[in-house]
């Protein structure tokens, strides 16, 4: 049974730094891996769509890396801002499934 | 862009009652989910559908029941709240017409039962 986790739970840094949030998985055979944004009391955001055949994706301060063979993904985040405080939830679908197998969520908090 | 609308932002409800909440997408996906998040229990599913009149039991169903009459309306229904069921719940939608797209969510409706 896929297992999504995520570590740390939560993270706090200085404005400005980059930094590197974690998802890792047990079973390797995935469709595609996804990053998401949580604000508070809101919905998700769809941040980075990884498929199963890429090895990374970006968009402007974000890259998100995939490593099937080690069950991992991370989001890099550049530059931090204290917009960017939030929570980032990774998910994974595996093959012939509808589902998403989702992480708990790492909570950012960017300090101005 | 892509819009899900789910129709009440806050709900307060009483045990016993039947709770409809709605979910609506404007760009033709075939897939819609319901999800509850819960606080150190993440995301869960509660059921999709694949397409029109289609539904599938998620991984906790128990309790709730959909609709899915129209492709673009996907509804919920606690048959008759309890207290447990005070959530917040998630309403997505993607496009079934390929492997790696992703889903889109509304922005919640956070449910009390009283």
């Amino acid at each position: 049974k896929q297992e999504v986790t995520q570590i740390p739970a939560a993270l706090s840094v200085p404005e400005g730094e980059n930094l590197v949030l974690n998802c890792s998985f047990t079973d390797s055979a995935i469709y595609n891996l996804q990053w998401f944004r949580q604000d508070p009391g809101k919905g998700l955001t769809s941040l980075l769509l990884i498929q199963s055949s890429q090895r990374e994706q970006t968009s402007g301060r974000l890259n998100a890396s995939l490593d099937k063979s080690s069950g991992r993904s991370t989001l890099y985040i550049a530059a931090s801002q204290p917009g960017d405080s939030a929570t980032y939830l990774c998910a994974v679908r595996m093959d012939s499934n509808y589902q998403l197998i989702w992480g708990a969520g790492t909570k950012l908090i960017i300090k101005p | 862009d892509v819009k899900v609308t789910q129709s009440s932002r806050y709900l307060v409800k009483r045990t016993g009652e039947k709770v409809f909440l709605e979910c609506v997408q404007d760009m033709d996906h075939e897939n819609m989910f319901w999800y509850r998040q819960d606080p150190g229990l993440g995301l869960r599913l509660i059921y999709f559908s694949y397409d029109v009149k289609m539904k599938e039991k998620g991984d906790i169903p128990e309790g709730y029941s959909v609709s899915r009459e129209k492709k673009e309306r996907f509804s919920l229904i606690l048959e008759s709240a309890s207290t447990n069921q005070t959530s917040m719940y998630l309403c997505a939608s993607r496009w079934g017409g390929g492997t790696y797209q992703p889903q889109h969510f509304g922005d919640g409706t956070r449910l009390s039962i009283l």
